[in-house]
């Protein structure tokens, strides 16, 4: 069974510096890999989508890579904003499962 | 595109009764809609999986009988939870998906926050 572990599990950095959150799944058979921001009492909102053929995507100031014989994904977050606080979550998808990671909760003080 | 309802956003019931929670997709067809539960400070967890007009697939250690899920057309999924108690209360997110995208992108709902009295 897919295990999908996220590193780390919350992280605090002041306004303004860059920073890079973790995935890393145990079945690298997999056809997309999504990242999620979740703020507290809230649904999901998808941040970037890579699918299995792709080694990364961008939207503004994040970065998304995937390294499927690794099993590890990376979310980089540049210039970090106090509004970036929320919990991020990876998932891969294996066809009908989509495995969610354990999630990293972040804190971008101002 | 691809957005995803749920209604209601929350609900609070009393012990013994039962209440349904729909989502729709509202622009895209769903052939497939899944089913999750989250609790404080946990990740979601997949309760099921359904296909338009079939019966739902069950993940191990969900009680079918008592988590109702209808899949009755291409925009709208039911999620019953019958005879509630308190250990329901939880988080409750669908997801949708067009399988005919080829993508397997599931586009989530906002959830909704049902708390058992």
């Amino acid at each position: 069974k897919q295990e999908v572990t996220q590193i780390p599990a919350a992280l605090s950095v002041p306004e303004g510096e860059n920073l890079v959150l973790n995935c890393s799944f145990t079945d690298s058979a997999i056809y997309n890999l999504q990242w999620f921001r979740q703020d507290p009492g809230k649904g999901l909102t998808s941040l970037l989508l890579i699918q299995s053929s792709q080694r990364e995507q961008t939207s503004g100031r994040l970065n998304a890579s995937l390294d499927k014989s690794s099993g590890r994904s990376t979310l980089y977050i540049a210039a970090s904003q106090p509004g970036d606080s929320a919990t991020y979550l990876c998932a891969v998808s294996g066809g009908n499962q989509f495995y969610f990671g354990t999630g990293t909760s972040l804190t971008v003080i101002p | 595109g691809a957005v995803v309802s749920q209604h209601p956003s929350w609900v609070i019931c009393k012990s013994g009764t039962s209440v349904k929670i729909e989502c729709r997709s509202l622009d895209f067809q769903a052939t497939t809609m899944f089913w999750y539960r989250q609790f404080p400070k946990q990740s979601l967890m997949l309760m099921a999986t359904s296909n338009e007009g079939s019966k739902a697939t069950y993940e191990q250690g969900v009680e079918k009988d008592k988590f109702l899920i209808n899949h009755a057309s291409l925009t709208l999924s039911t999620l019953t939870v019958t005879s509630a108690h308190p250990e329901d209360s939880s988080f409750y997110i669908c997801s949708a998906r067009d399988d005919g995208r080829g993508t397997y992108e599931q586009y989530f709902g906002p959830g909704t926050r049902l708390t058992v009295t």
